[in-house]
């Protein structure tokens, strides 16, 4: 159980297009879902926490503007960069926890994201 | 500030022990994990430690001081895919997880 998937895995694109990450949790609901950025051999950095149906928190230094999150429901949640620039390139990863439990996050697979 | 300490890499050998450390400074506690990451891959679950003393599971070992603000991860029958990083992170007073750097452990033949 406790599984959280992510779509696409991998993708490549070109400077200014716009990317949108899925993250769904499949055998349970996710109350809160939690976006994580990891530029290679760095630890993961928060950007922005989501609850179903409401806005999302994001961390200090992160474009709210830029990086759109939906948690529409409560088993998928979407992060869309928003005219994407070499610099957006990283590892994109997404963690899902149940409500009422302060117990683990379950991680998706992560997006790798290369922006030509 | 809140801060986590880990080491940054760490070397031991097939079939050894070894002992990951992690210190923790962080406004409240609510919880202390440890995650295994391989590269290119999203952090796996390993253990969580909400009150002192060590829990087993298995190979792996977590043990917890709140007073010290200490923990450690200990690795035991090293196999050689246990070479990942080892990512410690803690649950501050708003249930906000904070990360450390992750420490690369490499295992040798």
């Amino acid at each position: 159980g406790a599984v959280v998937s992510q779509h696409p895995s991998w993708v490549i694109c070109k400077s200014g297009t716009s990317v949108k990450i899925e993250c769904r949790s499949l055998d349970f609901q996710a109350t809160t879902m939690f976006w994580y950025r990891q530029f290679p051999k760095q630890s993961l950095m928060l950007m922005a926490t989501s609850n179903e149906g409401s806005k999302a928190t994001y961390e200090q230094g992160v474009e709210k503007d830029k990086f759109l999150i939906n948690h529409a429901s409560l088993t998928l949640s979407t992060l869309t960069v928003t005219s994407a620039h070499p610099e957006d390139s990283s590892f994109y990863i997404c963690s899902a926890r149940s409500g009422g439990r302060m117990e683990e996050q379950f991680f998706g697979p992560g997006t790798r994201l290369t922006v030509l | 500030g809140q801060n986590i300490d880990q080491p940054t890499e760490m070397t031991a050998t097939e079939g050894a022990i070894v002992q990951i450390n992690c210190t923790y400074q962080t406004s409240g506690f609510n919880g202390l994990f440890w995650y295994q990451q391989h590269a290119g891959e999203a952090p796996t679950f390993l253990s969580y430690n909400v009150l002192d003393g060590l829990e087993e599971k298995g190979r792996f070992s977590s043990f917890l001081s709140r007073s010290k603000g200490y923990s450690y991860l200990l690795l035991k029958e090293l196999q050689m895919k246990d070479s990942a990083s080892y990512l410690c992170a803690v649950t501050d007073s708003n249930y906000q997880l904070i990360w450390g750097a992750g420490t690369k452990l490499i295992i040798k033949p």
